[in-house]
């Protein structure tokens, strides 16, 4: 298996510009989860899914933020309008388990907002 | 090993030496901790995991050690290598049924 896979790696944008991250789970991974990594508060769970799902999305800053999983190898999460303050790096793990064991984490996308 | 803001908690050692590295947990309730070691644009990769039955659980060059009664959780690299250089997070899941939670880290640096 290839891993989590996101894409892109980088984004740079202006403000205001609509941004799509994407991500592909392990195939037979029930859960997906979306997380934001700043330095100053760390990884955030941003929203996760269960069988395409979303089961919680309470971490989901704004409602400029959106994600959907409109299948089981394929998610998206979206922000509309962005701002240089959700400038970070977002990554997609996924696992068979909500938080009995581990997760495996893709390289993450590097987001810019300028 | 917790934030302090914009700065993480660094350990600096010296190739060939053993490390520890620290996390206090939140969670009296919580039963299942894990190790994520994060290399520089990479994603966390899992290490090393526990569950609160035991005392103590050993890897390869990695041993993770739990104190229940302070909270404490410590991970113990053995003959540390340039190549452990990265940021440590503990996760743990406070309660049934509920996602992991992720300390903010502590960066290791290995210096040959």
């Amino acid at each position: 298996d290839a891993g989590v896979i996101q894409s892109p790696r980088h984004e740079v944008t202006e403000m205001g510009q609509e941004v799509t991250l994407r991500c592909k789970p392990i195939s037979g991974h029930d859960y997906l989860f979306w997380y934001r990594q700043t330095m100053m508060r760390g990884l955030e769970l941003l929203i996760y899914f269960n069988n395409n799902v979303p089961i919680d999305d309470s971490g989901m800053p704004e409602d400029r933020f959106s994600a959907k999983m409109p299948n089981a190898s394929f998610s998206t999460l979206k922000i509309q309008p962005s701002e240089p303050r959700d400038s970070a790096v977002y990554f997609c793990a996924s696992s068979n388990y909500r938080g009995e064991a581990g997760y495996t984490f893709g390289s993450g996308t590097r987001l810019t907002v300028v | 090993g917790e934030s302090v803001g914009l700065h993480l908690p660094t350990l600096s050692v010296q190739e060939g030496d053993n490390s520890i590295i620290n996390c206090a947990y939140s969670n009296s309730a919580s039963d299942y901790f894990i190790w994520y070691k994060q290399e520089s644009g990479k994603g966390p990769q899992f290490i090393i995991d526990i569950r609160s039955n035991m005392d103590k659980r050993q890897g390869q060059r990695v041993t993770v050690l739990l104190n229940k009664t302070v909270k404490h959780l410590s991970l113990q690299i053995a003959a540390t290598q340039p190549g452990d250089s990265a940021v440590y997070f503990c996760a743990e899941n406070i309660k049934r049924d509920s996602t992991l939670t992720f300390g903010k880290g502590t960066m290791l640096l290995v210096s040959p």
